[in-house]
């Protein structure tokens, strides 16, 4: 176990609906960021956040954003839902600040399936 | 951008068997270089990492990985594989992206099988 854990393990939604999902970090960690794994693919940086700042993004469009609060856990919300946002969501929790090197703790992903 | 590749989609090794699973990026200034493995219904966790020094980087459960800077390269290693050594295993690499940050990408990964 990795004490990253996040919500819902599987959800369901049609297109253009929108959807948030939750990161509860490593206790102690104070950055965080997410990833998306399509099917078949390793996973693509969508963003992080460092001390509730975003700090960095992949290349990925504004209806992807998010939150960190105080507590440093996140969340990954997108607008506008489209059937290629089909993927498993990865939230990754780090001790260190950023600096390139630094050691990813996983959750088990959100499975997020657009009909 | 910076992208990393993995060769072998699939690979399957009888027990005992030496392995080695290539990996190249594309990036022309300082990366950082990591192996991450994901076991069976397990979450995805760092094998080892480089980023300076030794080129040659050992990490957990008898994995090595050598970092070859004028082939691009940081081939996953291990002498004698065992059954529990079935995962999928994916390189990565972190480069500074500009602004304070690091990007970090992910090859495809490849799934080992090894048969008892």
């Amino acid at each position: 176990e990795t004490g990253v854990t996040q919500s819902p393990t599987h959800l369901i939604k049609t297109r253009g609906q929108q959807v948030t999902l939750r990161c509860s970090s490593q206790s102690g960690h104070n950055t965080v960021s997410w990833y998306q794994q399509a099917l078949g693919q390793g996973p693509q940086f969508i963003f992080q956040y460092y001390r509730e700042e975003e700090n960095g993004r992949g290349n990925f469009p504004p209806r992807f954003s998010g939150l960190q609060f105080p507590n440093y856990s996140s969340e990954l919300n997108v607008n506008a839902l489209e059937l290629d946002d089909s993927a498993l969501y990865l939230c990754a929790s780090s001790l260190d600040s950023p600096g390139g090197n630094e050691k990813l703790f996983f959750g088990s992903g959100t499975q997020l399936s657009v009909l | 951008a910076q992208s990393v590749s993995q060769h072998n989609h699939h690979v399957i090794l009888s027990e005992a068997a030496s392995l080695e699973l290539g990996c190249n990026y594309s990036y022309g200034g300082t990366v950082n270089l990591f192996w991450y493995v994901q076991y069976p219904g397990q979450h995805l966790q760092l094998l080892l990492k480089y980023f300076s020094g030794d080129p040659l980087v050992k990490g957990i459960k008898g994995f090595e990985a050598e970092f070859i800077k004028s082939k691009f390269s940081f081939n996953l290693r291990k002498p004698s594989v065992q059954w529990s050594d079935t995962a999928e295993y994916f390189c990565a690499a972190s480069a500074y992206s500009g602004a304070g940050s690091y990007q970090l990408t992910f090859g495809k990964g490849t799934k080992l099988s090894v048969i008892p």
